[in-house]
């Protein structure tokens, strides 16, 4: 078990530019969730996989947001025309089947600023 | 929809006394109930979780917490506080509304212990 990996650790940008972060959860797990966390509050639910396919996606997400995750392996969060709103800690976190009650294993987060 | 209160947003105890971290949550199902810890700059770490078996759960470092349907409660104690427990404390519910298990997360509890 080699833990949930992201990339980069930290990321900053300005307003406007598109950028990307990638996930890759333990191997055997088969679901993936992306979470926003911003300071003094808990981690918001974004987007989840199941293998490669996304079957939730936050109704509070903008469409400026895409995420991908091809054959079921590591996954990628895409923002479009980044806003100063989107500077937050995103995190990553994966589980096994079947998921109902598995635990989340938690990456250490992509920390994003938007200048 | 699934929700999850957390009714302190900070608490402070002195070193050797009881923590009691309080967690009220609202679902239409039986759900699942999580506390996860998060230390400084570190990753969201599992302490425990309930899944409708015994209504006394214990966790690591000496942590439980106790379902408590007719109150909708699953309240974190541990009977001695230690100056490594200082941390944000999240309670987590899960529950299959919207034909989907995505953990929401409470909005934290930061625990200040004093030596």
């Amino acid at each position: 078990d080699t833990g949930v990996s992201q990339n980069p650790r930290h990321k900053i940008t300005k307003r406007g530019q598109n950028v990307t972060f990638r996930c890759d959860p333990i191997s055997e797990h088969n679901r993936l969730y992306w979470y926003r966390q911003t300071l003094g509050q808990g981690p918001e639910f974004l987007t989840y996989f199941q293998n490669e396919a996304q079957l939730e996606k936050s109704r509070l997400l903008s469409d400026r947001f895409s995420a991908e995750r091809p054959k079921g392996s590591f996954s990628t969060l895409e923002i479009q025309r980044t806003e100063q709103g989107d500077s937050a800690m995103y995190l990553c976190a994966s589980s096994g089947t079947p998921a109902t009650n598995e635990k989340l294993f938690f990456g250490s987060g992509t920390q994003l600023s938007v200048l | 929809a699934q929700s999850v209160t957390q009714l302190d947003s900070h608490v402070s105890v002195s070193e050797g006394t009881p923590v009691l971290l309080r967690c009220n949550y609202s679902s239409s199902y039986s759900p699942s109930l999580f506390w996860y810890v998060q230390h400084p700059n570190k990753g969201l770490q599992l302490l425990l979780k309930y899944t409708s078996a015994a209504t006394l759960v214990k966790g690591i470092n000496g942590f439980e917490a106790e379902f408590k349907k007719s109150e909708t409660s699953f309240h974190l104690t541990k009977p001695s506080a230690h100056m490594s427990d200082a941390a944000e404390y999240f309670c987590v519910v899960s529950d299959p509304s919207g034909g989907s298990y995505i953990p929401t997360f409470g909005r934290g509890t930061s625990l200040i212990v004093h030596p």
